[in-house]
């Protein structure tokens, strides 16, 4: 079955940018998306199509697909972005997740 | 505004059943593919099951493929997972999820919306 595997911790300095790379085989030929996580609530999409952000989120998160990785980049990192970060693709009939990043904002 | 509000979790012996029920509204429900996905306690997002806005095509997770059912009522915005042969390792907050964009022949792009989620505890 298809995997993605994504760094299990990433931690920025406020102000800062963070990068979350999400790699799987010849994942730049599929759509990647990206989801928040804070404890205790429900994930909440950042990203998808590789690039597009959904109404409401902000500007600073931005999304890239390449090769084998695909990248979520956090500018200008703040307090309020620590959280748990997912990526997802579809494949073959079915959805997959990374196994998750938690960003900690030092 | 969309809402999707999860029910029907709850403390289940192995081997038993649950039915999970999930309410849509705020968007065109017939018009959406929906999903089913769960995370165990302190793990990761496990996707188990998607159905298209027909019923016409329905997907499952290999951990579920055989035990869980999914179905909808267009008609009553709602959405199911039937869970049949539950196992220990099923324990988790399930959580009903809206496709983002209708799904192309070869591809589905993403789930925007999400419900609260409802706990299902498998456990003698």
């Amino acid at each position: 079955s298809y995997q993605l595997t994504q760094p299990p911790s990433v931690s920025v300095s406020p102000g800062q940018t963070a990068s979350i790379t999400c790699s799987g085989d010849k994942l730049g030929d599929k759509y990647a998306c990206w989801f928040q996580q804070k404890p205790g609530q429900s994930p909440v999409l950042v990203i998808y199509q590789n690039t597009r952000r959904p109404s409401g989120i902000p500007e600073r998160f931005s999304g890239s697909n390449s090769g084998n990785t695909a990248t979520l980049t956090i500018s200008g990192t703040q307090a309020v972005d620590e959280a748990d970060y997912y990526c997802q693709a579809w494949d073959r009939s079915t959805y997959v997740f990374g196994s998750g990043t938690k960003v900690t904002v030092l | 505004e969309v809402q999707l509000v999860e029910s029907g979790g709850g403390l289940v012996r192995p081997g038993g059943s649950l039915r999970l029920s999930c309410a849509a509204s705020g968007f065109t429900f017939r018009s959406s593919n929906m999903n089913w996905v769960r995370q165990a306690p302190g793990k990761g997002l496990e996707w188990v099951s998607f159905i298209s806005t027909s019923t016409s095509y329905i997907y499952y997770a290999d951990s579920t493929k055989g035990r869980f059912t999914i179905s909808r009522d267009n008609a009553k915005n709602l959405l199911y997972l039937q869970m049949d042969s539950l196992r220990a390792e099923d324990t988790g907050v399930y959580y009903c999820a809206r496709d983002i964009l209708p799904c192309s022949s070869t591809t589905c792009y993403g789930l925007d919306y999400w419900g609260q989620g409802t706990l299902v505890t498998v456990s003698s």
